[in-house]
Order: structure tokens, then sequence, then C-alpha cells
């Protein structure tokens, strides 16, 4: 089965801060199809998880455009651009090409 | 509008099967996959399985042994039945039309 590891597992930020999430899969995500089916959610306290990125860098309708995804073969990175109160939460990288799909540990991301 | 909404019992005993059912609307079992995912009470996310559009199915490897995935296409249901609960399988039992839309989930306990 595919691992995905994110890194970091905890990020402390404040208002307006820019910062990273990378998620690593252990083989490449590329499909046979041509696309590499790479997601990335937001899970905020007591709710169902939400999709922001879908294909590694496409912003699903109603994200803000602070949020942004990049990457290739096994390397991913979201980024958000001036985190917002809202942002807070755990997200979660996960991968549709190969199954059993997987998701990675998830990275919490908390006010500093 | 797209909804999910999970049903089954709140609390099951260890060595029993877990029976839940996914209802949907908005969209058809046929032109979409459906997924069952879990989420230990405090901890990540765990992709459990898949109900193809076309009824084909896949199972995470470390629970294929105990879980079955079925669907009732004129119901607008997707069953899940994992049997040999143990109490490391309390947790909220979500469904989601393909990572995109999700439910509210539902909460198990595996409990005497």
């Amino acid at each position: 089965d595919v691992v995905l590891t994110q890194t970091p597992p905890t990020l402390s930020a404040t208002i307006g801060q820019s910062v990273s999430i990378s998620c690593r899969s252990s083989q490449s995500l590329l499909h046979s199809n041509g696309n590499t089916y790479l997601n990335w959610l937001l899970q905020r306290p007591g709710q169902p998880p939400q999709l922001l990125i879908y294909l590694v860098s496409r912003l699903e309708s109603g994200v803000p455009n602070r949020f942004s995804g990049s990457g290739s073969g096994t390397d991913f990175t979201l980024k958000i651009s001036g985190v917002e109160a809202e942002d807070l939460g755990v997200y979660y990288c996960v991968q549709s090409t190969h199954a059993p799909y997987t998701f990675g540990a998830g990275t919490k991301l908390e006010l500093k | 509008q797209v909804q999910l909404t999970e049903s089954g019992p709140g609390l099951v005993h260890p060595s029993e099967t877990l029976s839940l059912t996914c209802t949907v609307s908005g969209f058809s079992l046929t032109g979409y996959s459906v997924y069952w995912v879990r989420q230990p009470s405090g901890k990540g996310l765990e992709w459990m399985g898949r109900m193809r559009y076309n009824g084909d199915t896949s199972y995470n490897s470390a629970l294929k042994s105990r879980l079955s995935i079925s669907r009732d296409t004129s119901k607008n249901q997707v069953f899940l039945k994992m049997n040999s609960l143990q109490t490391d399988d309390t947790g909220t039992y979500y469904c989601t039309r393909a990572g995109v839309d999700w439910g509210q989930g539902v909460m198990v306990t595996v409990s005497s």
C-alpha cells in the first residue's frame, strides 16, 4: 500500500503568516491516464473533512485562493498564503491513484 | 444538492458485526464512487474501502478479511459490514462521494 508521510505533524502560525505542509508518497502518484490523484482536505474540530485541493493543484469550488497545491510524482505541498482563523484544524493529504487509497497522518494547524 | 447520511447502531459488542448504511441523494450511485472512511477518537482518518460506480469494490488491506461493502442502487444506499469488532474499532464512520462530499458521520462504540 502507498504510504503518505506528512510533515510537520503540528504547525503553529500567527494570523496572516504563510505556511506550507509537505506530503511525500512512497511511490509515484502519477496514474497511467496522466492524472495525479493527490488531494488535500481540512478537518475543523467536530466537523467532517472538507475537500480543498484535488488533482494536486486544482482548487475546489468555494475554497479561498489563499490555498494552493503543487508537486508531482512523490512530493507535494499545500501552501496557505496568509493564515486566517477559520483555517485552523487538521490537514490531510489523500491519494486515490493506487487502490487501496490512503491518507497522510495529518498536520494540525494551530495559533501561535 | 448532494447529501450523504450515515446510519447504524451507536453501540456494538465485541466480536459482533457492525452494519452501517449510507443513504445518498443528489447523485447516482452508478455515476460516482462512494468511500467509507473511519476516524478513531482524537486520531487521523483511515480509508476503509470503496464502492465504485460500476459496482467494483476495493478494501483497506488491513481490514479486507473483515469488511464487506455493497449497495442497493434502487434505494440509493451503500452498505458497510465489518465483523469481529474490537474496542479499537470505536470511532466515527463517514461515507463520502469520492472524497468530495462527506456525510456528518456516525459514532460507533465497541464495548461490552
